[in-house]
């Protein structure tokens, strides 16, 4: 049964950090892209980050460009987000989200399986 | 960045009725679009992708259709676990891009 479960949200400053990470099971992770998704309180869904299946590539949302950092050990099964500089509006339940399936060298990126989500909330 | 638009907001529905749900695209993205569940309190659950495809565990209830910028999530027969919120998603260019959600009602 795949599983992902998240920890390492809470109560931040703003200006502070906040490293989450999303323990996956179940499925092979070295064998995926992933994904962290957002949703503030009472809105919808946002795409944060990708990573590679072997870590090397990533992309990000402009919102987050240059103070959130994905990351992935394989050999832990685990996947990270490092966010820094957090604002207001980085307020949100963080998810990990697997990505689909690959045939050959092309992936499809809808995401197949959640994690339980992890409150961040950004405030003094 | 490619926009999703959903319409409606809200769909009141009665139980056994058929729901559908509109997804625009504000350019083509071929069929690279994901329709999600989410009932409160709980993470998005998959239910189609590729347009068309049903994901693992979904009735045949559910159906997709649409390719380009144009697609709709049917439900023939709502139940009432089925009452929930629907998003769209493409997945052909970064970055990943979700509708606003539809809120599928009990009428």
């Amino acid at each position: 049964e795949v599983q992902m479960l998240e920890s390492g949200g809470g109560l931040v400053q703003p200006g502070g950090s906040l490293r989450l990470s999303c323990a996956a099971s179940g499925f092979t992770l070295s064998s995926y892209w992933m994904h962290w998704v957002r949703q503030p309180p009472g809105k919808g869904l946002v795409w944060v980050s990708r990573i590679n299946s072997d870590g090397s590539s990533t992309s990000y949302a402009d919102s987050v460009k240059g103070r959130f950092t994905i990351s992935r050990d394989n050999a832990k099964n685990t996947l990270y987000l490092q966010m820094s500089s957090l604002r207001a509006e980085d307020t949100a339940i963080y998810y990990c989200a697997k990505s689909g399936h690959c045939i050959s060298s092309h992936c499809y990126f809808y995401h197949d399986y959640w994690g339980q989500g992890t409150l961040v909330t950004v405030s003094s | 960045e490619i926009v999703m638009t959903q319409s409606p907001a809200t769909l009141s529905v009665s139980p056994g009725e058929r729901a559908t749900l509109s997804c625009r695209a504000s350019q083509s993205v071929s069929s690279n679009l994901a329709w999600y569940q989410q009932k409160p309190g709980q993470a998005p659950r998959l239910v189609i992708y590729g347009a068309s495809t049903r994901a693992t565990g979904i009735p045949a209830t559910f159906s997709g259709s649409g390719s380009a910028t144009e697609f709709t999530l049917t439900i023939s027969s709502l139940q009432s676990e089925d009452f929930a919120l629907y998003y769209c998603q493409q997945y052909t260019d970064w970055p990943l891009t979700f509708g606003q959600g539809t809120n599928v009602e009990i009428k």
